[in-house]
């Protein structure tokens, strides 16, 4: 069964470097997403992708974050300058229209 | 804004209990998901419904749309159940993005 996929599982930065989170969605999929989640909290909405731009973003995904479709299968977040509170659990999800299929996350720790 | 709201936030039973997570919601929505969330982190999918009711196995969600309620059942609860469990709701005015619930932490002992 088709699954997506994320890379790396678990990342550590310095506070200020830049990361670049990568997933790989379905393939026949047309919507994407980025959700993150701090320990102990809820879930939450980042930003949704589809026809190669941005369709809905949060208060969260400010200017230092990024969405790029590459290469037309990677779905990529970028953190442009990490604080300590982007420290979280990043899923990519995607559907092709409802469901949402989800990623085993990244593990994001800034220090 | 749409808010989402789950109880209980805990839930620990016995092997073999019939298991009751409900879920509530404030505004219009055009789908409910449940998630499971394993200890490692990751998420599945159990179901998305827009109404009446589905079962997977032992599973089994409901939803009342007037009552802007949900509710998973599991049946003959397996120690394997313990996880994480979330419901999270489509907004209707949002494009696609889900509103996700704090999350109900099952545990099942043998």
């Amino acid at each position: 069964e088709p699954e997506v996929t994320q890379t790396p599982s678990h990342q550590v930065t310095q506070m200020g470097q830049e990361v670049i989170l990568h997933c790989v969605p379905i393939s026949n999929h047309l919507y994407f997403y980025w959700y993150r989640q701090i320990l102990g909290q809820k879930v939450e909405f980042l930003v949704s992708f589809y026809n190669n731009e941005i369709s809905e973003k949060s208060e969260i995904f400010d200017d230092q974050f990024s969405v790029e479709r590459p290469d037309g299968s990677n779905f990529t977040l970028k953190i442009r300058s990490t604080k300590l509170e982007d420290s979280a659990m990043y899923f990519c999800a995607s559907s092709p229209e409802g469901s949402q299929y989800f990623g085993p996350g990244t593990r994001l720790l800034v220090l | 804004k749409n808010e989402v709201e789950q109880s209980p936030q805990n839930l620990t039973a016995q092997e073999g209990e019939f298991i009751t997570i409900n879920c509530s919601y404030s505004v219009g929505i055009s789908a409910l998901h449940w998630l499971q969330q394993h200890p490692g982190g990751g998420i599945v999918s159990l179901f998305m419904l827009s109404s009446g009711k589905k079962k997977h196995g032992r599973l089994i969600a409901t939803i009342n749309i007037q009552e802007k309620h949900s509710s998973l059942h599991i049946t003959a609860s397996h120690p394997r159940d313990s996880a994480v469990y979330i419901c999270a709701a489509h907004d209707i005015q949002g494009a696609q993005k889900l509103v996700f619930g704090q999350g109900t932490r099952l545990t099942i002992n043998p």
